[in-house]
């Protein structure tokens, strides 16, 4: 069974505080996402990353970073944390290979910004 | 790139009846159309998938069609019942990428 993890299922900051998602998968996926996802606009895709130390921007990518350092595990970073970014995080991965490509998500982090 | 359009937003049937959710896509290099389910407070979870070389593929009582000259995919759950009560995504990917619909919110009434 695939198995995706994310570090927290809910946490709060406050503005401007540097905010680090942890997600973290056990089936040698290559593909890592992050999305977030908000009531009436569905999952948005923010990063993926296709390979170690490989990221790609998503459709918003605006106000996040990504790392990647080690293949079972990939970081999202609010660098600074604002209200518009209260959201649910989503962390999904998959296989490179077509045929192959299924997502499997993990729990999601709810995320406050106050 | 990718635009994947979902309709209804939301969707209420009486248990037993048939649901239809349909989606459209633009772009037609996509070739992967899976469909996922999010009970509340739950991950996705893939429930069927079509590739763009088959028309319609079922299981049990779900079953996704899909017309790529019209750019278009849709989910049918037959003989609803309650536990059908979830969130439903479609997505299309050309490739590593996936693009979702924003979902529909699909209630079963008993």
């Amino acid at each position: 069974d695939v198995k995706v993890t994310q570090s927290s299922r809910y946490l709060v900051k406050r503005t401007g505080e540097k905010v680090f998602l942890e997600c973290v998968q056990d089936m040698d996926h290559e593909n890592m996402f992050w999305y977030r996802q908000d009531p009436g606009l569905g999952l948005r895709l923010i990063y993926f990353s296709y390979d170690v130390k490989m990221k790609e921007k998503g459709d918003i990518p605006e106000g996040y970073s990504v790392s990647r350092e080690k293949k079972e595990r990939f970081s999202l970073i609010l660098e600074s944390a604002s209200t518009n970014q209260t959201s649910m995080y989503l962390c999904a991965s998959s296989f490179l290979l077509a045929g192959r490509e299924t997502q499997y998500f993990g729990p999601g982090t709810r995320l406050l910004v106050l | 790139g990718e635009n994947v359009e979902q309709h209804p937003s939301t969707l209420s049937v009486q248990e037993g009846d048939s649901a239809v959710i349909k989606c459209t896509y633009s772009d037609s290099a996509s070739n992967y159309f899976p469909w996922y389910k999010q009970e509340l407070g739950k991950r996705p979870q893939l429930i069927i998938d079509i590739r763009s070389n088959v028309g319609e593929k079922k299981d049990q009582r779900i079953a996704v069609t899909l017309n790529k000259t019209a750019k278009h995919f849709s989910l049918h759950i037959t003989e609803t019942q309650p536990e059908d009560s979830a969130v439903y995504f479609c997505a299309a990917s050309t490739g590593n990428q996936f693009y979702f619909g924003t979902g529909t919110s699909l209630t079963v009434i008993p």
